[in-house]
């Protein structure tokens, strides 16, 4: 069965680095997504993408994130300036056209510590 | 808001136990609701999901009903098995046009031997 794929599975930066975390999407899906988790609490919604631009995101999402999507099967969370409060796990997910309950595939997701 | 509500963790059970893990929803809509399970070291994985009120959905031995009456969609399993431990994550499915699902914090299952 496809699936999500992701690396690097551990990232371990200094405060204040700028981080690039990649997903590759299953090769058919239109809409993609990340999604943080800290430790201990739920996963946080942060960006969708459809059709190479952000149809929507969170109040997390904020001008220290940035997505793209730079070949036809790569797709990036740039994190600037990365915080102590940045670490978390960082998952990818897409999901093929269809209806807005179609369920979305994750990748086994980015473990970032930020030092 | 949209809103999950799930039973604190650790849930411990032995194996072949009978299991409940509750979960409600606060919702402006009809959501479709999910269950998905994350397990050690991996993404979040579909479970099961129901669409519409009084739809149960079901998958490897576990169940979910969706109550609109009590806003509720608690997962159960008759037997649970050792493999079975891991995080269980209740969502509400997008509503008014959004496709991004709200999780609840999660509820980690332990079956021991």
């Amino acid at each position: 069965e496809p699936e999500v794929t992701q690396t690097p599975s551990h990232q371990v930066t200094q405060m204040g680095q700028e981080v690039i975390l990649r997903c590759v999407p299953i090769s058919n899906h239109l809409y993609f997504y990340w999604y943080r988790q800290i430790l201990g609490q739920k996963v946080e919604f942060l960006v969708s993408f459809y059709n190479n631009e952000i149809s929507e995101k969170s109040e997390i999402f904020d001008d220290q994130f940035s997505v793209e999507r730079p070949d036809g099967s790569n797709f990036t969370l740039k994190i600037r300036s990365t915080k102590l409060e940045d670490s978390a796990m960082y998952f990818c997910a897409s999901r093929g056209a269809g209806t807005r309950n179609q369920p979305q595939h994750f990748g086994d997701g980015t473990r970032l510590s930020i030092l | 808001g949209n809103s999950v509500t799930q039973m604190e963790g650790p849930v411990t059970l032995s194996e072949e136990a009978f299991l409940t893990i509750n979960c409600t929803y606060t919702a402006t809509g009809y959501p479709s609701l999910f269950w998905y399970v994350q397990y050690p070291g991996e993404g979040l994985q579909l479970l099961l999901k129901a669409t519409k009120a009084d739809d149960k959905g079901s998958n490897k031995g576990f169940e979910a009903t969706y109550r609109k009456e009590t806003t509720s969609f608690h997962l159960e399993k008759g037997s649970v098995q050792v493999s079975d431990s891991a995080v269980y994550f209740c969502a509400l499915g997008g509503l008014g046009g959004s496709y991004i699902p709200t999780f609840g914090r999660g509820t980690s299952l332990i079956v021991h031997p």
